[in-house]
């Protein structure tokens, strides 16, 4: 079965940083691109930023560019989101979800989602 | 780079049909076929309903179809279930620089 298990958010304070991590299992996640993808309490999806299969190529939303880094450990099948200068607005549900193994812009499955709330 | 449009909210009896709408523009819906469908129940993690326009995942009901004409999509549910009473969001590949659009969501209500 393919899963994806994130790490617990949390609250952090407006400035500081917090890094979430996405366990996957189910498939072979050194061929597949990988994405994070974030939901503000009651509102709609908002992706966040892609990282390929190898790990060398990475893209963000404007929103989070400069801020956020995305990253993959393909030994330990992990997906990382390190968020550093955090305001009021990053608040959300960040899910990782599976992309494709190739071109395209499909994301399944999804992560349980972490909620991390950024409030002084 | 604005959301897709989606309306708020559509309605239906059991076992009625439902179309849902994801308008977009030239640079994301009308120029790929990189468009997909997610389910989110209340509290719950989305799911991939449809990807590429009309393709459907192992697994996802074949009551659920996709489709698209220009710049907009559209997200059909045949013989609707109490099951499928859900918000539902479209996503667009948007090409360099934007990435990925979502819709606005409509959430569907089952009468």
């Amino acid at each position: 079965e393919v899963q994806l298990v994130e790490s617990e958010g949390g609250l952090v304070q407006p400035g500081r940083s917090l890094r979430l991590s996405c366990a996957a299992s189910g498939f072979t996640f050194s061929s597949h691109w990988m994405h994070w993808v974030r939901q503000d309490p009651g509102k709609g999806l908002v992706w966040v930023s892609r990282i390929n299969p190898g790990g060398s190529d990475t893209d963000y939303a404007d929103s989070v560019k400069g801020r956020f880094t995305i990253s993959r450990d393909n030994a330990d099948n992990t997906l990382y989101l390190q968020m550093n200068m955090l305001r009021a607005e990053d608040t959300a549900v960040y899910y990782c979800a599976r992309g494709t193994t190739g071109a395209g812009g499909w994301f399944g499955p999804w992560g349980q989602g972490a909620l991390v709330t950024v409030s002084s | 780079q604005s959301a897709l449009t989606q309306p708020a909210s559509v309605s239906g009896s059991p076992g009625q049909s439902i179309t849902i709408s994801c308008t977009g523009t030239s640079s994301d819906v009308g120029n790929y076929d990189f468009v997909s469908w997610y389910q989110q129940h209340p509290g719950k993690a989305p799911k991939l309903m449809i990807y590429e326009v009309t393709k459907r995942p192992s697994g996802v009901s074949n009551r659920f179809s996709g489709s698209k004409s220009g710049s907009t999509a559209s997200l059909t549910i045949s013989g609707l279930q109490a099951e499928d009473e859900a918000d539902y969001y479209c996503c667009s590949y948007a090409g360099y620089s934007i990435y990925y659009v979502f819709g606005t969501g409509t959430k569907v209500t089952v009468l």
